[in-house]
């Protein structure tokens, strides 16, 4: 069982590239997150997806775009990164998002933009 | 604006003693709380979570005390193990009926001596 998987762990892109960074979990959730995490700034959200066949806007979406594959898979792309936006990113997942149950978050991955 | 504020950037405590970590938070509206756990290189895992209608949840060594009144909640490991030396992110949900989008603090790294 392994919960959340995030690839890559590292990335570095240069200004102007894009990628795709990949996540999914096999415990058969219903919702799943991306966050960024900053120095000083705690963890916060870029989009979610409630469910399958929906994504919506979170607190930090600018400069981003999700899509919500299937169930397992929730991925998150930068189509021309920046500088700011160096960070680690975290895919998480909850069973049901209408329910208090804890977030379940990957490894990460490490991205530089330079 | 800072919704949720862990004003402690670091602590250190020696091995047996007690952690106290400490958040506070703004909105009203929040009536889910939780505690995560970071390791370098990992991501948050989650440790203790409390409801909005109780004012204490324990579990094990850890214990998560709510004062509403105060918007102040903190976190209380007894006794304070090396292996508890980790960053200690606060986060809190409510105002909206997706409890996966969490408000996090900025982390405080605990340090437990030995």
């Amino acid at each position: 069982n392994a919960g959340v998987t995030q690839t890559p762990k590292f990335q570095v892109l240069k200004t102007g590239q894009s990628m795709t960074l990949q996540c999914a979990q096999d415990m058969n959730h219903n919702s799943m997150y991306w966050y960024r995490q900053d120095p000083g700034m705690g963890l916060r959200l870029i989009y979610y997806s409630a469910s399958e066949g929906t994504t919506d806007k979170g607190e930090v979406p600018n400069g981003y775009n999700v899509s919500r594959l299937n169930k397992r898979e929730f991925s998150l792309r930068l189509e021309s990164a920046a500088p700011s936006q160096t960070s680690v990113y975290f895919c998480a997942s909850i069973l049901h998002s209408s329910y208090n149950s804890p977030l379940h978050f990957g490894n990460g991955t490490r991205l530089t933009v330079t | 604006d800072q919704q949720v504020k862990q004003n402690s950037p670091s602590l250190s405590v020696q091995e047996g003693r007690i952690s106290i970590l400490n958040c506070d938070y703004t909105n009203s509206m929040f009536d889910y709380f939780l505690w995560y756990k970071k390791y370098p290189a990992e991501g948050p895992t989650f440790l203790i979570s409390i409801s909005s209608i109780k004012d204490k949840n324990e579990d094990g060594r850890f214990t998560v005390f709510l004062n509403k009144s105060a918007k102040h909640l903190s976190l209380h490991i007894v006794p304070s193990q090396p292996g508890d030396s980790a960053v200690y992110f606060c986060a809190a949900s409510g105002g909206s009926s997706n409890t996966g989008k969490l408000i996090f603090g900025q982390g405080t790294t605990l340090q437990v001596k030995p």
